[in-house]
């Protein structure tokens, strides 16, 4: 099974627009987090948001909110008021923790976001 | 400070040859982690480095090698390159060994091979 999954291949938003990236998890640890990254077209990965899984609030970092559903596993991006800027790439990933101390980050595949002017 | 750096930006290679990719992490950082985008695939992990040891390794065949210096500078090597090897080659840095710890990631290597 994939341990993170995003089902949308590509996304358009008008600008000033909100929109909602969908990613959905799949792990048996009680202890993780959850992260979301950026991928412009220069390629360099920008971190944006992070969730704990004991994180009672939805974290949020300027116009970046993630939508955490514990029960569901899912943990969704909201961008509100989109920019042009905001056109790039976006990943979905997971940091648990496994044998010996050590963590592992997992990946999605991804969401390709436009925004329209 | 600088942040991680990636050399070379771009390469091209014919299959069969081996390739060396190098990475600098951001000063202070001793955690290295490798990985391998490809469309449709999205970030694959390929190993991760932490003071000279290689901590973790993804699944991918013994082509694919790397090693870190004591100065925490990462390269990864692969060998007998395939087709399937054209990808860009993402090198991450990591501060601390916290779950909420987020990676730092260079431009990357672009690798065609031909």
């Amino acid at each position: 099974a994939q341990k993170i999954t995003q089902t949308q291949p590509g996304m358009f938003v008008q600008e000033k627009e909100a929109v909602t990236l969908d990613c959905t998890y799949d792990t048996s640890d009680q202890s993780y987090g959850l992260f979301w990254y950026k991928q412009p077209s220069s390629g360099e990965m920008i971190f944006l948001i992070y969730q704990g899984s004991y994180d009672e609030q939805n974290a949020t970092e300027g116009r970046y909110s993630l939508n955490f559903q514990k029960a569901r596993k899912s943990a969704n991006l909201v961008i509100s008021a989109s920019q042009l800027g905001d056109s790039a790439m976006y990943f979905c990933a997971m940091r648990e923790a496994y044998s010996g101390g050590y963590q592992k980050v997992t990946f999605g595949i991804g969401t390709k976001l436009q925004v329209i002017p | 400070k600088a942040g991680v750096t990636q050399t070379p930006r771009y390469l091209i290679k014919t299959r069969g040859q081996q390739v060396t990719l190098s990475c600098s992490p951001i000063s202070g950082h001793r955690s290295v982690s490798w990985y391998q985008q490809t469309p449709g695939q999205g970030l694959q992990f390929l190993f991760e480095y932490f003071s000279e040891t290689q901590r973790n390794k993804g699944n991918f065949p013994g082509r694919f090698s790397g090693r870190q210096f004591s100065n925490s500078r990462s390269e990864m090597n692969v060998s007998t390159l395939e087709l399937g090897d054209s990808a860009l080659y993402l090198c991450a840095s990591k501060d601390r060994e916290s779950l909420n710890e987020k990676l730092f990631f260079g431009s990357g290597t672009q690798l065609s091979v031909l």
